[in-house]
């Protein structure tokens, strides 16, 4: 299985730009696509295809990467978007997600 | 407005069997393929099953492959995914999804707990 690699928390201050990683175990070429889970609410797709954003998301959200590296800005960061933030590929079977990034506002 | 509302989750004893249902709204179901996705209590996402959008083709993870089947009524607009021979490890919140390029658009979840 294609294993997904993020780290565990980031703590950002409001206003500031922050960057979560993803790192792929293989190549999932452009399909890398992220969520933001609130908690105690259902998974909501912000990028799909690496960098395109989903619908109604804030364009303050943006995506980047190809093969095995990804990452998802935020800028600036929102007290609204503290959350866990979720990479997930659809390249390689079976489709496998990242363990999450939970993002804290210092 | 897409919606996307679950049900059919419960306790349930190991070894036993639980159906799930999704109802469908807000688009037209038949034009694209479902998943479902689980999430343990405090534990990361795991995608579960995938139907294509005419339900010829269906896909498993390993874990749950014999054990599971994931199957829909366009007619009705409707995913199910019955479940047998539940496990502890099973338990989990069930998410319907819509798929495209991702998982589009996510259901509020039902619980199921397997435990004796």
């Amino acid at each position: 299985d294609t294993v997904l690699t993020q780290s565990p928390a980031l703590a950002v201050s409001p206003g500031e730009r922050v960057s979560i990683s993803c790192r792929a175990s293989e190549g999932v070429n452009s399909y890398m696509h992220w969520y933001q889970q609130k908690p105690g609410q259902q998974p909501k797709l912000l990028i799909y295809k690496a960098s395109n954003l989903a619908s109604g998301v804030p364009a303050r959200f943006s995506g980047s990467g190809s093969g095995t590296d990804f990452t998802l800005t935020i800028d600036p960061v929102e007290a609204d978007d503290t959350a866990t933030y979720f990479c997930q590929q659809s390249w390689n079977d079976p489709w496998t997600f990242g363990g999450g990034t939970k993002l804290e506002l210092k | 407005e897409v919606q996307l509302v679950e049900s059919g989750g419960g306790l349930v004893q190991p070894g036993r069997s639980m159906k799930l249902s999704c109802a469908a709204s807000g688009f037209t179901f038949s034009n694209y393929g479902m998943a479902w996705v689980r999430q343990a209590p405090t534990k990361g996402l795991e995608w579960v099953a995938t139907i294509s959008y005419d339900g010829s083709s269906t896909y498993y993870r390993d874990s749950v492959k014999g054990r599971f089947t994931i199957s829909r009524d366009n007619a009705k607009s409707t995913l199910y995914l019955q479940m047998n021979s539940l496990r502890s490890e099973d338990t989990a919140t069930y998410y319907c999804t819509r798929i495209h390029t991702g998982f589009a658009y996510w259901g509020q979840g039902t619980l199921v707990t397997v435990s004796s």
